[in-house]
């Protein structure tokens, strides 16, 4: 039973517009909401996060927006560039665990 | 401050053979837990260590253990190798076990291949 899943494997987007990526949860239970961006060969970075207490946080670019009563969070790059290139995950995690739920990710490509 | 370190970066095994994989946290970092990538499963958590002692741990067979030093390095122990253990293998590592931020720093992986 997937709790986190991210619906779209991949997404291009051209240089400049805005990027969305989107991913949905199962499990009320969760409180806590990141996303990673991931290079090839690279371990997952941490991009921003947002608590279950807040609809929205913005990081420059990037702003995530969460709807708990549909269970579904969405990640804005704007605007996005070509450095943007690389694999999102979406990640849960409940209380004070550590332990992360991924989404299987979403490949964006940023054309220049 | 250096990173997430991880040894082996890439490891060839075979079936039924054993694996250890090291991990050496960033400086002052006490929460260090692993996930296994793979093409199919995605990021699967493995296990936490917090002051050398198991916190959490996921839905994987007793053949994958762990373990936490005094200095807050880890190693996972993986026995019996089956072809499905082949994956990447992330640790990351956390500053705080109380307050959860959530944010963890992941090192660079090691690659298994069990053939």
């Amino acid at each position: 039973d997937q709790q986190v899943k991210q619906n779209s494997p991949s997404l291009s987007v051209q240089e400049g517009r805005i990027s969305i990526l989107n991913c949905d949860y199962t499990n009320s239970m969760f409180d806590y909401f990141l996303w990673y961006k991931k290079y090839p060969a690279e371990g997952p970075t941490f991009l921003i996060s947002i608590s279950s207490i807040k609809d929205k946080n913005e990081d420059g670019r990037f702003t995530v927006f969460l709807n708990k009563s549909a269970k579904h969070l969405s990640l804005h790059i704007v605007p996005s560039q070509p450095g943007d290139s690389a694999v999102y995950f979406c990640a849960a995690s409940q209380g004070s665990a550590r332990q992360l739920t991924f989404g299987s990710g979403t490949q964006l490509t940023v054309l220049p | 401050k250096a990173g997430v370190t991880q040894t082996p970066r890439y490891l060839i095994k075979t079936r039924g053979q054993q694996v250890t994989l090291s991990c050496s946290p960033i400086s002052g970092h006490r929460s260090v837990s692993w996930y296994q990538q793979t093409p199919g499963q995605g990021l699967q958590f493995l296990f936490e260590y917090f002051s050398e002692t198991q916190r959490n741990k996921g839905n994987f067979p007793g053949r994958f253990s762990g373990r936490q030093f005094s200095n807050s390095r880890s190693e996972m122990n993986v026995s019996t190798l089956e072809l499905g253990d082949s994956a990447l293998y992330l640790c990351a590592s956390s500053p705080d076990s109380g307050l959860n931020t959530g944010e963890l720093f992941f090192g660079e992986g090691s690659r298994l291949t069990v053939l």
